[in-house]
């Protein structure tokens, strides 16, 4: 079975600084995909980045990149110069290697400080 | 922009109604998605829709849901006696080229 898990409910970070955002998952798939996912509270659902488990490295996307490593199941959300329009949930999912279906953690709630 | 859009919005219906989400893809996609999130908590897979056929679905999926494409474009989520624990917001998903999903806006359904 597949479990992402996301120990932190509520982030806080200063404007401009960086954040890491944590997720770990558990999987016997060896073939897997990891997305990190943003809901504002308007409600939609914006998808930020993928990193595939082959990948040799880490994804990056503009601010956002991820921190993968496969050893220790983790795939952290790394935010560099957090902007106020940061502050959102932030979910991390899983796609095993069969289907299509996606797993998704409880979610953090980030807060960019002024 | 999302390449799907989903009506309504916004629904209001009573307990033991029956209710439909439409969810019209503006692209080809042939590979849909229903998820569902009830508020403040995580998003919950219900059920995935290939070419006219259910491929895979959750134990959330039980009798009272079903999927169809009534039209060959629209893909419809059906709820046929709504629960109060029906009420969440039911998102309509596709697939991206790495097998990423991208969420529809969403509909929020509360049952009173």
């Amino acid at each position: 079975a597949q479990k992402i898990t996301q120990t932190q409910p509520g982030m806080f970070v200063q404007e401009k600084e960086a954040v890491t955002l944590d997720c770990t998952y558990d999987t016997s798939d060896p073939s897997y995909g990891l997305f990190w996912y943003k809901q504002p509270s308007s409600g939609e659902m914006i998808f930020l980045i993928y990193q595939g488990s082959y990948d040799q490295q880490n994804a990056t996307e503009g601010r956002y990149s991820l921190n993968f490593q496969k050893a220790r199941k983790s795939a952290n959300l790394v935010i560099s110069a957090s902007q106020l329009g940061d502050s959102a949930m932030y979910f991390c999912a899983m796609r095993g290697a069969t289907g299509n279906q996606f797993y998704f953690g409880t979610g953090t709630s980030l807060t960019v400080i002024p | 922009e999302p390449e799907v859009t989903q009506t309504p919005s916004h629904q209001v219906t009573q307990m033991g109604q029956e209710v439909i989400l439409r969810c019209v893809p503006i692209s080809n996609h042939l590979y849909f998605y229903w998820y569902r999130q009830i508020l403040g908590q995580k998003v919950e897979f219900l059920v995935s829709f290939y070419n006219n056929e259910i491929s895979e679905k959750s134990e959330i999926f039980d009798d009272q849901f079903s999927v169809e494409r009534p039209d060959g474009s629209n893909f419809t989520l059906k709820i046929r006696s709504t629960k109060l624990e029906d009420s969440a917001m039911y998102f309509c998903v596709y697939i991206g080229e790495l097998r990423e999903q991208y969420f529809g806006p969403g509909t929020r359904l509360t049952v009173t």
